[in-house]
């Protein structure tokens, strides 16, 4: 069965560092998310993406935060300067054309520290 | 806006006996509502979805999930507990419309099954 990958499964950044979560979607999928969860917090939307653009952001998601297809494989969540309160499990799910959101498919997750 | 409250961070059963996992929705547009499971190290994976057809709901391994709009709720049940079914369990909501909708999640239930 195709899956979401992502790439990688932890990472340790200290504050103030860039660091770039990644994620190969399903191949011939269309619409890609990000989602995070931060430790005994709800699973939380950040940004949503489609055609090469954001179809929609959360307020989580700020100046800090930048996401890029930028091979037609891979989707990239950056975040410029990281803050202790970044750390979390960060989701990326992907979506076939036409699909509503039960055709959703979430990778393993990105559990991000830092410290 | 919507939002969902799943009661209970952690529930222990013993094998073979109910499973339920509770669920209560607000949304002020007919919701699509949503159980995701995640296994250990493991993406989160769709176990069933109401999407306005019938309100009870069967989904994959035995478990199903009732829509019941006067209590707003959407609990999962499953009537006989295995060891496999250790695992933390969401609840989604989105409104009704295309992919771009975004998920809103619970806090999500870790369940343990006990020997």
């Amino acid at each position: 069965e195709p899956e979401v990958t992502q790439t990688p499964s932890h990472q340790v950044t200290q504050m103030g560092q860039e660091v770039i979560l990644r994620c190969v979607p399903i191949s011939n999928h269309l619409y890609f998310y990000w989602y995070r969860q931060i430790l005994g917090q709800k699973v939380e939307f950040l940004v949503s993406f489609y055609n090469n653009e954001i179809s929609e952001k959360s307020e989580i998601f700020d100046d800090q935060f930048s996401v890029e297809r930028p091979d037609g494989s891979n989707f990239t969540l950056k975040i410029r300067s990281t803050k202790l309160e970044d750390s979390a499990m960060y989701f990326c799910a992907s979506g076939p054309q036409g699909a509503t959101n039960e055709k959703l498919f979430f990778g393993s997750g990105t559990q991000l520290s830092v410290l | 806006a919507q939002s969902v409250t799943q009661l209970g961070s952690h529930v222990s059963v013993s094998e073979g006996a109910l499973v339920l996992l509770r669920c209560n929705y607000s949304s002020s547009v007919p919701p699509y509502l949503f159980w995701y499971v995640q296994y250990p190290n493991q993406g989160l994976q769709l176990l069933l979805k109401y999407t306005s057809a019938a309100t009870l709901v069967k989904g994959i391994n035995g478990f199903e999930a009732e829509f019941k709009k006067s209590e707003t709720s959407f609990h999962l049940t499953k009537p006989s507990a295995h060891m496999s079914d250790a695992a933390e369990y969401f609840c989604a909501v989105s409104a009704k419309g295309g992919a771009t909708n975004k998920l809103i999640f619970g806090t999500g239930t870790l369940l343990a099954v006990q020997p």
